[in-house]
């Protein structure tokens, strides 16, 4: 089965409105990353985030290693936050490989 | 200016055909790696590299071969050529492999195979 699963799917926030989005994995990790796909295909890095809570400005990513879970919150959503965000995880062992999620496809409408 | 360079952007091949995507990193970083992003499934990890030696390859086949001519340099040669192989392809780095360091993409390279 699919080591990380993302939830949901998508969603479709009116802008301001607040988002909270589910990552959650069935093996042991070395570290988590949270990454912003554009509509283009680019990604942006977020968070590196193997425990604990981390802020950026809007964002907020919370993993709980012991629980396999990690969130990503996005307050006061904007029209730019629209577009896919990616859950990574790499698994314990030193070769860099991430295993990611399929992704949650936000859409903020004005 | 853009750390992770990858050309060219675009790429149309047809069956059969052998194409090169060329992979250049400015942030002086030791690891590299390529994924590979299809319709409908997850950003798959392709190979990763250290010190321009091979750490891991979780490509099955031998039709996809890394070069390493420069340490920031990860360039991935794609021999005969299928339309399965249609996919945007990103390149990426980290400071170390599997140092639980920050890997950053570069801006992937979309090729459709005829």
């Amino acid at each position: 089965g699919q080591q990380v699963q993302q939830s949901p799917a998508s969603l479709v926030l009116q802008e301001g409105e607040n988002a909270e989005l589910q990552c959650n994995f069935s093996t042991s990790l070395n570290s988590m990353q949270w990454f912003y796909q554009r509509p283009g295909g680019s990604l942006v890095s977020l968070f590196y985030n193997p425990s604990g809570t981390k802020h950026s400005g809007r964002l907020t990513s919370t993993t709980v290693i012991k629980e396999r879970r990690s969130s990503l919150h996005i307050s006061s959503s904007q029209t730019t936050d629209s577009g896919t965000y990616l859950c990574a995880l790499e698994i314990t062992g030193n070769t860099g490989k991430l295993i990611f999620g399929l992704g949650t496809t936000l859409q903020v409408q004005p | 200016d853009p750390k992770i360079i990858q050309k060219p952007k675009y790429l149309v091949a047809v069956t059969g055909s052998e194409k090169i995507l060329i992979c250049e990193q400015y942030l002086g970083h030791n690891a590299m790696y390529w994924y590979r992003q299809s319709a409908k499934k997850p950003l798959e990890f392709m190979f990763s590299y250290s010190y321009q030696k091979l750490m891991d390859n979780q490509t099955a086949s031998s039709r996809f071969q890394p070069q390493s001519s420069k340490k920031n340099h990860l360039d991935l040669q794609i021999t005969a050529l299928k339309p399965d192989d249609s996919a945007t392809y990103f390149c990426a780095s980290s400071q170390e492999a599997g140092g639980q360091d920050t890997q950053y993409f570069g801006p992937g390279t979309r090729l459709l195979v005829l």
